[in-house]
């Protein structure tokens, strides 16, 4: 069974430029979450779907901070403009859900380092 | 007010002991889910271990147990036998509901150092 993928792996980009991210989940996968981790944190999620539709997005910095969900499978997630405190790794994970615990599985994340 | 709180920064342990990894939470809701992961340094997060919130017995997972006191809102990971491939960041996670559906919440994560 294929794994979460995530691209890219690395992104270096200027203060105020856009940067995307792309998800593609585990087949089957109806929840999807992208999480923000800052180095020496524990990952913060920005937005979390249930197929293509948002179940969470509290912490998402929405004047710069975009994300969607075509057809309930892959994802992706925009920063525009980018700012210094966006450097960090961002996780995408998928989930199947079960009663109990849907265990997430994660893909192998985007650094992004803003300069 | 924290959600999920994990006191130990680093913590170092003996090759062959085990170690205890504390965790505590908080929440209002009676149903949720509590989670521990291991981030190695090349990055990825691997899932350990589960413990439902009316699970009656600890989970365990061949070295991973997980010690649920319920009524001090604590869900500690214990590793038995440690190894040094051991070395990596845990997290503990738990999941409650929103709405219609979940959230999960992560703590700050303990760096466990294995030591030959």
């Amino acid at each position: 069974e294929a794994g979460v993928a995530q691209s890219p792996r690395y992104k270096i980009i200027e203060k105020r430029q856009s940067v995307a991210f792309w998800c593609n989940p585990i087949s089957g996968h109806a929840t999807l979450y992208w999480y923000q981790q800052i180095l020496g944190q524990g990952p913060k999620l920005l937005i979390q779907f249930q197929n293509n539709g948002v179940v969470d997005d509290s912490q998402l910095p929405k004047d710069r901070f975009s994300a969607e969900r075509l057809k309930g499978v892959d994802s992706t997630l925009k920063i525009q403009p980018a700012k210094l405190e966006d450097s960090a790794v961002y996780l995408c994970a998928s989930s199947y859900p079960v009663e109990g615990g849907d265990e997430q599985f994660f893909g192998p994340g985007t650094r992004l380092t803003v300069l | 007010a924290q959600k999920i709180t994990q006191t130990q920064p680093g913590m170092f342990v003996q090759e062959k002991e085990a170690v205890t990894l504390d965790c505590t939470y908080d929440t209002s809701d009676p149903s949720y889910g509590l989670f521990w992961y291991k981030q190695p340094s090349s990055g990825e997060m691997i899932f350990l271990i589960y413990q439902g919130s009316y699970d009656q017995q600890n989970a365990t997972e061949g070295r991973y147990s997980l010690n649920f006191q319920k009524a001090r809102k604590s869900a500690n990971l214990v590793i038995s036998a440690s190894q040094l491939g051991d070395s990596a960041m845990y997290f503990c996670a738990m999941r409650e509901g929103i709405g219609g559906g979940f959230k999960t919440i992560f703590g700050a994560g303990t760096r466990l150092f294995v030591k030959a």
